[in-house]
């Protein structure tokens, strides 16, 4: 079935370092990937997505690329603030169009 | 932002009470999902709506009905709340963009603690 797997957190940084937060899938035919972003007491926020292989995402310094071959989705920021503090959330768009969530990654950023 | 509205914001209720959400949105999206955010879970999908009086079972649906009789309010509808049903609750619409793609919005959340 499909499934999306990302790194378990949190991952703590000091501002201005490098991010990377693993994300890996497994889903029958191409689905469209996606990165949420969940700041403290809200919602969550579509951050970026890819709806095809080598496609990159990208918005607000963050990108991610759609790698067929791995089955990955990583999301990379080259300098985090601390208002990058947040929960984010891989996800993909199954054949039946439904959202399918990894279990979420906290990062903490501090300065 | 999505119109998008989720009462009450927080809750408390006891084993074996009903408990009613709603989501209510402005956009006249024709999709609309419930979703639990439990740690170590993600987001897992309740029900969703594809239209009004349209609606299916998601991941997670087991002790839970929905009920969608106006495009604007999607209900969910705890029969008898358990422990197990203490959650975060998350509405969300989605529309068809042009080359199909779509994007789901969120709103804020709903608190729910069964005692």
């Amino acid at each position: 079935g499909n499934s999306v797997t990302q790194m378990e957190g949190p991952v703590t940084l000091s501002e201005e370092a490098f991010l990377t937060i693993n994300c890996t899938y497994t889903a029958t035919g191409y689905p469209s990937l996606f990165w949420y972003v969940q700041y403290p007491g809200e919602g969550l926020q579509l951050l970026l997505k890819a709806t095809k292989a080598d496609d990159k995402g990208s918005n607000k310094g963050f990108e991610a690329t759609y790698r067929k071959e791995t089955t990955s989705f990583h999301l990379e920021k080259g300098s985090v603030q601390v208002s990058d503090s947040a929960v984010y959330f891989c996800a993909l768009r199954s054949n039946t169009d439904k959202l399918i969530f990894g279990t979420g990654t906290r990062l903490q950023v501090f300065p | 932002d999505a119109g998008i509205t989720q009462s009450p914001r927080h809750k408390v209720t006891e084993t074996g009470t009903p408990v009613t959400l709603r989501c209510h949105q402005t956009e006249n999206h024709r999709y609309m999902y419930w979703y639990r955010q439990d740690p170590g879970h993600g987001l897992r999908l309740i029900h969703y709506s594809y239209g009004v009086k349209d609606t299916d079972k998601g991941e997670v649906s087991d002790g839970y009905s929905v009920s969608r009789s106006k495009t604007e309010d999607f209900l969910l509808t705890l029969e008898s709340a358990t422990s197990s049903q203490t959650s975060v609750y998350f509405c969300a619409i989605s529309e068809v963009r042009t080359g199909g793609l779509y994007e789901q919005f969120f709103g804020p959340g709903t608190r729910l603690t069964v005692l």
